[in-house]
């Protein structure tokens, strides 16, 4: 099924470098998210935007950027002041008082 | 504060054996309660939540709102439901909070 789309599936970032994972959803929801997924810890809220032109930071926003330009598209960009980029990054989206679609991850590592 | 406790990280089971990965959750208001599962190489999905108060794949959940819990429930398990098991509170807005998850194993 479609619904929500992320990519790419593997991501490798450079010390220093700058990378944006891209989040495209067509189920026409309003609310979009970004977690981090590591072993132990569930999931922890990176943004969110309940709309377009804004967002607001979850729990562990430090080292993170996001954008909401279009309804269909919440990209996540990972800054190089994020120490510990290493994890498994879902995107989710929402309407209402629905519950959460998610997509299909992107893993994230550092060469 | 908003928090949503799994006090277990793995649980282990023999196939037709009962089966409950608790839940507890800490929210002043109104809580809407969910339950997500994550198989294998599958992206995570919901399960059920607590307003639909139905079974699904034999699973149930009632929400006990005096002890602040949503405990998931089924009363013989099968391999098919080893999985990662997300328990996730809605606390008002659009905000979920999300359980650090129990993976639950099946034994044949």
């Amino acid at each position: 099924d479609g619904g929500i789309t992320q990519s790419p599936k593997y991501l490798f970032r450079k010390e220093g470098q700058n990378v944006t994972l891209s989040c495209e959803q067509n189920l026409n929801h309003d609310a979009m998210y970004w977690y981090r997924q590591d072993p132990g810890q569930g999931l922890r809220l990176i943004y969110y935007s309940q709309i377009v032109n804004d967002f607001q930071k979850g729990d562990i926003a430090e080292g993170y950027s996001v954008s909401r330009e279009k309804k269909e598209s919440f990209p996540l960009t990972v800054t190089s002041a994020q120490k510990n980029p290493t994890a498994f990054y879902l995107c989710a989206s929402t309407a209402g008082n629905q519950p959460q679609h998610f997509g299909d991850g992107t893993r994230l590592s550092i060469l | 504060a908003q928090r949503v406790t799994q006090p277990e990280k793995l649980l282990s089971v023999f196939k037709g054996a009962p089966v409950e990965l608790k839940c507890n959750y800490s929210y002043s208001g109104s809580p809407e309660l969910f339950w997500y599962v994550q198989y294998s190489r599958q992206r995570l999905q919901l399960l059920l939540r607590h307003i639909s108060r139905e079974s699904i794949k034999g699973f149930t959940a009632d929400l006990n709102k005096g002890e602040t819990s949503f405990h998931l429930k089924k009363p013989f398990a099968q391999e098919e439901d080893s999985a990662m098991y997300y328990c996730a509170l809605k606390a008002g807005g659009f905000k979920t909070i999300f359980g650090a998850g129990t993976r639950l194993f099946v034994k044949a």
